[in-house]
């Protein structure tokens, strides 16, 4: 029983191509979360949801929009992929307000590759 | 600009002595700490946290301590086990300004040497 699930877990494609992660959580969290870790390890918060609503959303290029359509989905899709995109993608998930005491519970990621 | 810094790439201990891995953090508006686990091929998993409040927070063989005049913390593991080979991430939320938002360091990997 995966408490938070995405998939692929693995995915190579070329630049300028268009492509979706998609992430699901059963545990009945309200807090969703995407996370970017680069080529230097670096986690870097790229969005979060609650309950379906947009609350962080930091730097991030708009090639790359997510969409909540309930609490427990918060899929990621990325328009025109460039090299620099390549990282590997957690998606995560915490109760609301709480994340500080507990921390999230993390997907296994996805590596993303564009070549 | 790195907020939470691991300056350790790498530690190398033997099985049964301690683990001491560091953090030093630069936003004071920083109210909680956490420590993540992660194996290769798996995502990071909590381990223990501590609020600002306090200067220590114990569970089991794992004890994380915050020095907040000197923004740094640290993770005990005493005594350390093969099984505790992982890269290791400090993260610190500030959740008055930020909600829950984690800032990440970037990891010290952890050998425990048989």
């Amino acid at each position: 029983d995966t408490a938070v699930s995405q998939t692929p877990k693995y995915l190579v494609t070329q630049m300028g191509n268009d492509k979706s992660i998609k992430c699901e959580q059963n545990l009945g969290h309200d807090t969703m979360y995407w996370y970017k870790q680069d080529s230097k390890k670096f986690l870097k918060i790229m969005f979060s949801y609650n309950n379906k609503e947009l609350i962080i959303n930091e730097t991030v290029p708009n090639r790359f929009s997510p969409k909540s359509p309930d609490k427990a989905h918060l899929n990621l899709h990325i328009n025109s992929l460039e090299l620099g995109d390549s990282a590997v993608y957690f998606c995560a998930s915490s109760p609301r307000n709480v994340a500080a005491n507990y921390g999230y519970t993390f997907g296994s990621g996805t590596r993303l590759t564009v070549v | 600009d790195q907020q939470v810094k691991q300056n350790s790439p790498s530690l190398s201990v033997q099985e049964g002595r301690i683990s001491i891995l560091n953090c030093d953090y630069t936003n004071s508006m920083f109210d909680y700490f956490l420590w993540y686990k992660k194996y290769p091929a798996e995502g990071p998993t909590f381990l223990i946290s501590i609020s600002s409040i306090k200067d220590k927070n114990e569970d089991g063989r794992f004890t994380v301590f915050l020095n907040k005049s000197a923004k740094h913390l640290s993770l005990h593991i005493v005594p350390s086990q093969p099984g505790d080979s992982a890269v290791y991430f400090c993260a610190a939320s500030a959740r008055r300004s930020s909600g829950d938002k984690l800032t990440f360091g970037t990891g010290t990997r952890l050998a425990v040497r048989p």
